[in-house]
């Protein structure tokens, strides 16, 4: 059974602080996912990471992909109150038709 | 935007009764998914459907549940006998492809309380 364990689990920081949060597995996936989820909706993707080592940037959001791809990070600058939420890293193995999803960080961000 | 709708947003059934979930995928989908979320606890994968078949199902996915593309539109997710440990959000989601960078969008679930 391939797990994902994300780190922390509760984030709780005050507007323009920086934060990473953590993504783990012992298992190696073709693609890592990071998702956002809202109170009553669905997951929204964020971004896809394919390569390992691959870095990718959204805005103030710095997804990194291990070189092992085992795992992945997610950075944010200056974290705004609109970034509180739910974020979920989610692997795929050979084709993305099954996705396992992380135990999630919930993030708050206060002015 | 196109979305993927679900309804209804929450359910309330009980114990042995039967329920269907509905999902109306984005239209140029060809894949089709259904995970759930129980209260606190992680995302789960349940099922993959293409071409009128499952493709993959998890250990979760056992013979009460099923799933159908009744009308080329809609696609549902049957639980034949509900149980307490059904209560969980149900997403529906549908992609373009599998290929690895293809986007699944998600809609926004069906609460399903099992009493």
């Amino acid at each position: 059974t391939q797990l994902l364990e994300q780190s922390p689990q509760f984030l709780s920081i005050q507007e323009g602080e920086n934060l990473t949060v953590y993504c783990n597995s012992s298992s190696v996936f073709s693609s890592l996912q990071w998702y956002r989820q809202e109170p009553g909706e669905g997951p929204v993707l964020l971004v896809t990471v394919v390569t390992g080592g691959e870095v990718k940037k959204l805005k103030r959001l710095t997804f990194q992909f291990g070189d092992a791809r085992k795992d992945s990070s997610l950075h944010i600058t200056a974290a705004q109150p609109g970034d509180t939420g739910l974020y979920l890293c989610a692997g795929a193995t050979g084709t993305a038709s099954k996705l396992t999803f992380g135990t999630g960080t919930r993030l708050q961000v206060t002015l | 935007e196109p979305e993927v709708t679900q309804t209804p947003s929450h359910q309330v059934t009980q114990m042995g009764q039967e329920v269907i979930l509905r999902c109306v995928p984005i239209s140029n989908h060809l894949y089709f998914y259904w995970y759930r979320q129980i209260l606190g606890q992680k995302v789960e994968f349940l099922v993959s459907f293409y071409n009128n078949e499952i493709s993959e199902k998890s250990e979760i996915f056992d013979d009460q549940f099923s799933v159908e593309r009744p009308d080329g539109s809609n696609f549902t997710l049957k639980i034949r006998s509900t149980k307490l440990e059904d209560s969980a959000m149900y997403f529906c989601a549908s992609s373009v492809s599998v290929r690895l960078n293809t986007e699944a969008f998600f809609g926004q679930g069906t609460r399903l309380t099992v009493v």
